[in-house]
């Protein structure tokens, strides 16, 4: 049981450059999240997926785009990645039942 | 909108002093949960407390949560390197749907 699988684990990107952060969780979870996270500012939430089929926006959505492919699979998409956007990037899961989060290893990403 | 503090930001001990965290929520939460983060790591679930004035002990780590229902806090007795890492607190979005708001983590290191 894998639980929460995050690819790559490392990014380095150009100024302008794109890309995809993928997730999957084998959890059979219905809630999927994206959180990025920057030295003294805790976990913020980028997007979240209460759903297959369903998204919305978070606390800082700005420069970014979600894909809830199926029940396994959320997506996180720079579109032009920009430095602001160096991070580290987690992604969770979250059964419907409970109120427990469980995360992905994360993706850390430098945007030069 | 909702903010979610914890005190202090950094905390150095020496193997066997004890250390306490302390979760401050600008709004009055259903419930609040616990992550540990290791270094390099990703958060992982510790602990759920939901009812006012509620204590709950897991060996060396006791949680507390306010009567208010707006702050809590994680003591730990007689810290060991292994409690090394960053703690944060967690409450639900009060904006609905099923997101955390996290606090801003405080990060502990035990010297030896």
């Amino acid at each position: 049981n894998a639980g929460v699988t995050q690819t790559p684990k490392f990014q380095v990107l150009k100024t302008g450059q794109s890309m995809t952060l993928q997730c999957a969780q084998d959890m059979n979870h219905n809630s999927m999240y994206w959180y990025r996270q920057d030295p003294g500012m805790g976990l913020r939430l980028i997007y979240y997926s209460a759903s297959e089929g369903t998204t919305d926006k978070g606390e800082v959505p700005n420069g970014y785009n979600v894909s809830r492919l199926n029940k396994r699979e959320f997506s996180l998409r720079l579109e032009s990645a920009a430095p602001s956007q160096t991070s580290v990037y987690f992604c969770a899961s979250r059964k419907g039942t409970s109120a427990i989060q469980y995360f992905g290893a994360g993706t850390r990403l430098s945007v030069l | 909108g909702q903010q979610v503090m914890q005190i202090p930001q950094y905390q150095h001990v020496q193997e066997g002093e004890d250390f306490t965290t302390y979760c401050n929520s600008s709004t009055t939460l259903s419930n609040i949960q616990w992550y540990k983060q290791r270094p390099g790591g990703h958060p992982v679930f510790l602990i759920q407390l939901v009812k006012s004035g509620e204590v709950k002990k897991q060996k060396r780590l006791t949680f507390q949560f306010g009567e208010a229902k707006k702050n809590s806090s994680l003591h730990i007795t007689a810290t060991q390197t292994t409690d090394v890492g960053t703690y944060f607190c967690a409450g639900p979005f009060t904006g609905g749907g099923n997101k955390l708001t996290f606090g801003t983590g405080t990060q502990l290191k035990v010297e030896l």
